[in-house]
This record gives C-alpha cells, sequence and structure tokens, in this order.
C-alpha cells in the first residue's frame, strides 16, 4: 500500500501562508487529492489531480507536485479554515489517505 | 443539490452484523461510482470499499474482505454496506462518498456519517 506522511499539525497566523506537505512512500504522478475537515463535519474536496480546485472552492487554496512530493496551500488563511486537511492518493489500490494535518490559528 | 444521507448504525456486539444504507439525491446516481470510508474515535480517513455504478467492479480493504459487502440499488438510489462479523476495532463513523466522475478515487461529495460502535 502507498504511505502518505503528512506533518501533525500547523500554527499559522490569519492573513498569512499555510502549507502542508504530503509525501508518498512511491510515485503516484499527480493522483494527489487535498480533502478539509471540519470539526463535526465530513471531509471536503478542495483539491484533485494535484493543483486542480474543485468546483467552489476559493482560489486561496491551491496545490503542486507530482511523484511522490505534493504541497497544499492556503493564502491568505482565514478563520473559517481552522480544519484537519487530507491528502488522498488514486494512483493505486487500495485508496490511501495520509494522517491529516491539523491547521491552527497563532 | 447533492445529497448523501447515511443511516443504520448503532451499538452492536462483537460478532453480530449490521447493515448500513445511503440514500443519495440531487444527481443521477446510477452514473457514479461509490465508496464507503471511515473513521475511527479521533483517527484519520480509511477507504473501506467501492462499488462501480453498474456494480459490475467492486473492491474491498483487506481489513473488511470477506466481512463486509457493498451493494447499491440504482432504482431505489441507494448504496448498501453489509458488515457481518464485526468487531470492535471496525468502531467507527462511515460516511459514504460520490466517485467523481472522469476522475477516478476523487470523492467530491460525502455524507455526514453514520456511527458505527461494536461492543459488548
Amino acid at each position: 500500500d502507498i504511505v502518505l506522511t503528512q506533518s501533525p499539525a500547523l500554527a499559522v497566523s490569519l492573513g498569512q501562508r499555510a502549507t502542508i506537505s504530503c509525501r508518498a512512500s512511491e510515485s503516484v504522478r499527480s493522483s494527489m487529492h487535498w480533502y478539509q475537515q471540519k470539526s463535526g463535519q465530513q471531509p471536503k474536496l478542495l483539491i484533485y489531480g494535484a493543483s486542480n480546485l474543485a468546483s467552489g472552492v476559493p482560489a486561496r487554496f491551491s496545490g503542486s507536485g507530482s511523484g511522490t512530493d505534493f504541497t497544499f496551500t492556503i493564502d491568505p488563511v482565514e478563520a473559517d479554515d481552522i480544519a484537519t486537511y487530507y491528502c488522498q492518493q488514486s494512483r493505486n489500490d487500495p485508496l490511501t489517505f495520509g494522517s491529516g494535518t491539523k491547521l491552527e490559528i497563532k | 443539490e447533492v445529497q448523501l444521507v447515511e443511516s443504520g448504525g448503532g451499538l452492536v456486539q462483537p460478532g453480530r452484523s449490521l447493515k448500513l444504507s445511503c440514500l443519495a439525491s440531487g444527481f443521477t446516481f446510477s452514473n457514479y461510482g461509490m465508496n464507503w470510508i471511515r473513521q475511527a474515535p479521533g483517527k484519520g480517513l480509511e477507504w473501506v470499499a467501492s462499488i462501480s455504478s453498474s456494480s459490475s467492479y467492486i473492491y474491498y480493504a483487506d481489513t473488511v474482505k470477506g466481512r463486509f459487502t457493498i451493494s447499491r440499488d440504482n432504482a431505489k438510489n441507494t448504496l448498501y454496506l453489509q458488515m457481518t462479523s464485526l468487531r470492535s476495532e471496525d468502531t467507527a463513523l462511515y460516511y459514504c462518498a460520490r466517485i467523481a466522475a472522469r476522475a477516478r478515487g476523487v470523492m467530491d461529495a460525502w455524507g455526514q456519517g453514520a456511527s458505527v460502535t461494536v461492543s459488548s
């Protein structure tokens, strides 16, 4: 199975840039996707195919990378962005998720 | 508006069975593959099972293979997960999620989840 590694937490000031990384144990090409999960809510798709913004998602969110190293960025961070962010790969079965990065406000 | 509403969760003893349902609305259910994803309390997301739009292709995580069965009824716009021989480690919030069209493995809509607790 492909293992996705994310840092557990990140603290950022409002209005600043938040950058979350996800490293895959083997190449997933561009089959990396990002989800936001707010407390008590279901996950929401933000980015698919490494860099494509999902429908209705603000342009403050972006993604980049290919192969094994991926980055998810929020710029600028707003108070409503407090959540856990998960990367997920669909290159190989089974689908796997990173362990999530909890975004906190400084 | 796309909606997915899970039901059927609850408290069940180890070794017993439970069947989850996911009622879809706001889109043509029969055109989309579907996933079940679960999240243990305080933990991350785990893919459980997938089914293609016409039920031709079905896949399971190794952790549930042989115990869980995913199915769908396109006439009723409903996805199911039959869970048998439940274990404590199956305790989780179970989400149904729609697989995006032309984007393999991308889940573009999620339900609110059904809570399953396996305990004696």
